[in-house]
């Protein structure tokens, strides 16, 4: 069965330190890969999709990159944070051929 | 590109009531219709989703309708129970690019 994996759950960061948030799936092969950020009581805001290895689409600009190493590995990074990067992330895949998004458990960022 | 609009943002009922949470897309090309559940501090999870080949789904307490014509669709929860408070989107896909777009969620609140 396919599972997805994201960590780590929660995080503490200064301002202006870096950020590396990793997901990976298991159980599936060349699978889309999201990214999601999630601010208190709103929405999924669409950070970052791949569909395919070194293969990153961004939806909006901002402080954050994204990229994808091996086929099954997603990874959410920043240089310098910002207090605005706090938020709740999420990673998601979809199967090629099948329209079902899976999530992973999350991770709360608060930037100090 | 997709457009999903989802109300109400907030909703409050009373245990026993019924609840629905509507949704209407742009893209008259989507085919593909999930509803997700987000409970406090866990990512989204699946719980279901029509395609536009049926115009409704039951699975015990929740259904979902859907008006390829008019471009909404909505799910209902019969005999609301205090464990169904959580935050629901509705998502949008067509076969072609796979990727989901979201509503913008319905924090349903259940009161005993």
């Amino acid at each position: 069965s396919q599972t997805i994996h994201q960590w780590p759950a929660t995080l503490v960061q200064p301002v202006g330190s870096p950020l590396s948030l990793e997901c990976t799936v298991e159980g599936t092969s060349n699978p889309n890969l999201y990214w999601y950020r999630q601010a208190a009581g709103r929405g999924l805001q669409l950070l970052f999709y791949s569909v395919g290895i070194g293969q990153i689409s961004s939806e909006v600009p901002q402080n954050l990159s994204a990229s994808r190493p091996q086929d099954r590995q997603f990874i959410l990074s920043s240089k310098k944070l910002l207090l605005s990067d706090s938020g709740f992330y999420l990673c998601a895949w979809e199967g090629q051929a099948n329209t079902e998004a899976f999530f992973g458990q999350g991770t709360r960022l608060t930037v100090v | 590109g997709e457009n999903v609009e989802q109300h109400p943002s907030t909703l409050s009922v009373q245990e026993g009531d019924s609840a629905v949470i509507k949704c209407t897309y742009s893209d008259s090309a989507s085919n593909y219709f999930p509803w997700y559940k987000q409970e406090l501090g866990k990512g989204p999870q699946l719980i279901i989703d029509i395609r536009s080949n049926v115009g409704e789904k039951k699975d015990q307490r929740i259904a979902v309708t859907l008006n390829k014509t008019a471009k909404h669709f909505s799910l209902h929860i019969t005999e609301t129970q205090p464990e169904d408070s959580a935050v629901y989107f509705c998502a949008a896909s067509d076969n072609a690019g796979n990727m989901l777009t979201f509503g913008g969620g319905t924090r349903l609140m259940v009161k005993p």
